[in-house]
């Protein structure tokens, strides 16, 4: 039972440039989440979603975009990369329960 | 909206001694409760959640906290501190049933010999 998977767990990436963060989870588990993590700031929302095929915004969605095709992944996207988007990114998912369970997080850095 | 405070970024205590890093939140609706410690380079991992069973909860490692509605705290809290307690911790809480979660700034746990 690997939990929740994120990949690349590192990626320099160039101004403009464009990527994916993968995550996906073998739980079977409904709820998923992105999250970025800056120093000093805990842990800020980017989106989350509730099913496949249901998706909505967190507290800082801007210059990201995801999808939810399957139950198992949720891909996060930046399509134009900014150095406000270096930082730490964590994926998580939840069950029915109310606690969420984390991925080991994706360290970007934009330059 | 849902917000928490964690006071104290940084805290050090002695080994042995007691480790209290504390929580406010605010919540318009009885909130579900959590802490999660990070250590380095790695994900998060609960410590402990309150649910609106009992008020002091109990968690992995020794840890324990207790929610105090008129306070609007969560502090946690260990007797006896380890040096592998050394870590940052997370304060964390969503309205029921959770679809979103609001976390504190955090508070960095440091052990001294």
């Amino acid at each position: 039972n690997a939990g929740v998977t994120q990949t690349p767990k590192f990626r320099i990436l160039k101004i403009g440039q464009s990527m994916t963060l993968q995550c996906t989870q073998d739980m079977n588990h409904n709820y998923m989440y992105w999250y970025r993590q800056d120093p000093g700031m805990g842990l800020k929302l980017i989106y989350y979603s509730v099913g496949a095929g249901i998706t909505d915004k967190g507290e800082v969605p801007n210059g990201y975009n995801v999808s939810r095709s399957t139950t198992e992944d949720f891909p996060l996207r930046l399509e134009l990369a900014a150095p406000s988007q270096t930082s730490v990114y964590f994926c998580a998912s939840r069950h029915t329960g109310p606690e969420a369970f984390f991925g080991q997080g994706t360290r970007l850095t934009v330059v | 909206a849902q917000s928490v405070t964690q006071l104290g970024s940084h805290v050090s205590v002695s080994e042995g001694a007691l480790v209290l890093l504390r929580c406010n939140y605010s919540s318009s609706v009885p909130p579900y409760l959590f802490w999660y410690v990070q250590y380095p380079n790695q994900g998060l991992q609960l410590l402990l959640k309150y649910t609106s069973a009992a008020t002091l909860v109990k968690g992995i490692n020794g840890f324990e906290a207790e929610f105090k509605k008129s306070e609007t705290s969560f502090h946690l809290t260990k007797p006896s501190a380890h040096m592998s307690d050394a870590a940052e911790y997370f304060c964390a809480v969503s309205d029921p049933p959770g679809n979103q979660f609001y976390f504190g700034t955090g508070t960095s746990l440091t052990v001294i010999p």
